[in-house]
């Protein structure tokens, strides 16, 4: 079965402090994976993709698939990095993504 | 391109009355996606269209919801009662069959059924 699993619901750290948002996803063919960020009441804005290799506002995430991992990392939390973040999967033809229940990262100051 | 265009933002109506929901995907993507984002579930795949034809509905909760895409810019996602338990926020979402992999969201509808 097809499912993507984001162990915590919230991470609270504080600035200047590193990041990392679990992802564990569960595929029998060769994954696309991506995380999605929404701000406080916004739309889901896509933050980067395995594909990619990409760099986005500091953050990076590696595909791992010996452990079946997509973490997202971060080296020094920002306030404005406190969002909704959600891992997906994207399963078929059609861009059908499934997402994990996500995580709310908080950011103190 | 003004993106995924969804409305209303904010619906609040009487449990028992119909609600439509709207969405105008981006020009030139052709499949379209409903989610349902709840605090307890987070974000559900409703239903989802490709070349306006319905692929899978699985997701669609119960009879009450259909949704319809009568042309390539346009889908409907309908309550019909609705009920408490349905006051949600609905995202629409579109993409391109096999050239970009990511979603479009819409700003979402919030809808609150007393």
């Amino acid at each position: 079965a097809q499912r993507v699993t984001q162990p915590e619901k919230l991470l609270s750290v504080f600035k200047g402090a590193p990041v990392e948002l679990k992802c564990n996803y569960s595929y029998s063919g060769s994954p696309e994976l991506f995380w999605y960020v929404q701000y406080s009441r916004q739309r889901l804005q896509l933050l980067l993709r395995h594909i990619s290799r990409e760099s986005i506002k500091g953050f990076t995430a590696d595909l791992n698939k010996g452990e079946t991992s997509f973490h997202l990392k971060k080296p020094f939390a920002q306030e404005e990095d406190s969002a909704m973040y959600y891992c997906a999967l994207s399963s078929g033809g059609y861009n059908k993504l499934i997402f994990g229940a996500g995580t709310r990262l908080a950011v103190h100051p | 391109d003004a993106g995924v265009i969804q409305s209303p933002r904010h619906e609040v109506t009487e449990m028992g009355q119909e609600v439509t929901l709207r969405c105008k995907p981006i020009s030139g993507h052709n499949s379209l996606f409903w989610y349902r984002q709840t605090m307890m579930r987070g974000l559900e795949l409703l239903i989802y269209f490709n070349n306006n034809v319905p692929i899978d509905d699985s997701g669609m909760p119960e009879d009450r919801f259909s949704a319809k895409m009568p042309n390539a810019s346009f889908s409907t996602l309908k309550i019909q009662p609705s009920e408490p338990r349905d006051s949600a926020v609905y995202f629409c979402a579109s993409s391109r069959t096999g050239v970009d992999y990511g979603y479009t969201f819409g700003s979402g509808t919030r809808l609150t059924v007393v």
